[in-house]
């Protein structure tokens, strides 16, 4: 199956700093990546999805200044938690459907984000 | 109305029994339906895909679709204690998945 690639799995800052997340696709190409919001005991909430070479799509409720994804290349999408705070703390993951246009989703390990 | 709902749970069997999954969809138009695993910490993995109405076997996993119902479900034979993971039903519309809130599930030795 495809592989996604996803670092930190965790990372503790301080209230005000920005974090960065990778997500990389390590045998194929991604043309888009998904990026969900875990909070403990409930479902994954879709926050953006990523386009390569154009601007992430962000879902309701989800404020694109704060977090900034980029999509540089076929296989690298990021984002970057601007000016965190102890609300942002959850588990971020991305995602990437697989091969050939496969419609499963394909996780990367996630993220553990403390704020403190 | 949410758009994938499942039985919150959480669901207790003994090992060796058959656990029985359920989900339903509002969206009619929906045609790709997935059940993924979830470990406490970790990230969800697929474990079942299916598209089109009746059953689809893989192993001890069995998933059914039926449309008309709008209804998924998912049976795991000989249950073990390692399936205890929360399990998580998505429904694929216009390129994005939208996932349930998960069934708890715990095998009991």
């Amino acid at each position: 199956g495809a592989v996604v690639s996803q670092h930190p799995s965790w990372v503790i800052c301080k209230s005000g700093t920005s974090v960065k997340i990778e997500c990389r696709s390590l045998d194929f190409q991604a043309t888009t990546m998904f990026w969900y919001r875990q909070f403990p005991k409930q479902s994954l909430m879709l926050m953006a999805t990523s386009n390569e070479g154009s601007k992430a799509t962000y879902e309701q409720g989800v404020e694109k200044d704060k977090f900034l994804i980029n999509h540089a290349s076929l296989t690298l999408s990021t984002l970057t938690v601007t000016s965190a705070h102890p609300e942002d703390s959850s588990f971020y993951i991305c995602s990437a459907h697989g091969f050939g246009g496969s419609e499963k989703l394909f996780f990367g390990s996630g993220t553990q984000l403390s704020v403190l | 109305q949410k758009e994938v709902e499942q039985n919150s749970g959480p669901l207790s069997v003994p090992e060796g029994a058959i656990a029985s999954l359920n989900c339903t969809y509002s969206d009619r138009v929906s045609q790709s339906f997935f059940w993924y695993r979830q470990y406490s910490g970790k990230s969800p993995e697929l474990i079942m895909s299916i598209y089109s109405n009746g059953d689809k076997e893989d192993g001890r996993f069995t998933a059914q679709l039926n449309k008309a119902s709008q209804y998924v479900s998912l049976l795991i034979r000989d249950s073990q204690p390692s399936d205890s993971a929360t399990y998580l039903c998505a429904v694929l519309r216009s390129g994005k998945s939208t996932f349930g809130d998960g069934t708890t599930l715990t095998v009991k030795p």
